[in-house]
């Protein structure tokens, strides 16, 4: 089991760039999301999914979207890069149902616009 | 608007000492659960509580959740250098039929050989 798998891990993009964050988990989970995490802060959710087909907003979801075409992989896009989109980036998912539900985190993708 | 916040932000402390950390917040959530972050790395789940006044304790961890479920706290007994690293917590809510985690503002916590 390799869990979440995030890439690439780090990456530098200029002003009105595009880019696309991998994310993919072998454990057959549902619940997948993307959270960034700006310097000494916790973290935000951008969009989440409940399952393949399924996505939703969170917190901070202008500049990005994402698709979940199937329950391994959950791909964030940013259509034009702008420097306040530099930040740290996190995938995670977990099981169905709402209580008692760890989730699992990639390593995380280090995003620097300039 | 941050949901949950966290005290203190920072702390730097010798080992050996004891500490407490909280988590703050108006609202009330089904669970909450805490994660530790070292660098470059994502989040690591430590616990998870769910019942109003629930105690639970992983070896010199300690986490209660308060009785209305709006707060909790993490007390470390005796910190060690391996405990240095980000501490989380996020809270569980209930949103347009599912639920997601919202995650505090984060204690960075440093322990000194």
């Amino acid at each position: 089991n390799a869990g979440v798998t995030q890439t690439p891990k780090f990456r530098i993009l200029k002003i009105g760039q595009s880019m696309t964050l991998q994310c993919t988990q072998d454990m057959n989970h549902n619940y997948m999301y993307w959270y960034r995490q700006d310097p000494g802060m916790g973290l935000k959710l951008i969009y989440y999914s409940v399952g393949a087909g399924i996505t939703d907003k969170g917190e901070v979801p202008n500049g990005y979207n994402v698709s979940r075409s199937t329950t391994e992989d959950f791909p964030l896009r940013l259509e034009l890069a702008a420097p306040s989109q530099t930040s740290v980036y996190f995938c995670a998912s977990s099981y169905d149902g709402p209580m008692n539900t760890e989730a699992f985190f990639g390593q995380g993708t280090r995003l620097t616009v300039v | 608007t941050q949901l949950l916040e966290q005290s203190p932000q920072f702390l730097s402390i010798q080992e050996g000492e004891n500490l407490t950390v909280y988590c703050n917040s108006s609202s009330v959530f089904s669970s909450l659960q805490w994660y530790r972050q070292e660098p470059g790395e994502g989040p690591v789940l430590l616990v998870t509580v769910v019942t109003g006044g629930e105690v639970k304790k992983l070896k010199r961890l300690t986490f209660q959740f308060g009785d209305a479920r709006k707060d909790s706290s993490l007390h470390i007994t005796a910190a060690q250098p391996g405990d240095t690293g980000l501490y989380l917590c996020a809270g569980l809510q209930p949103t347009s039929g599912t639920y997601k985690y919202i995650f505090g503002t984060g204690t960075r916590l440093k322990v000194l050989a």
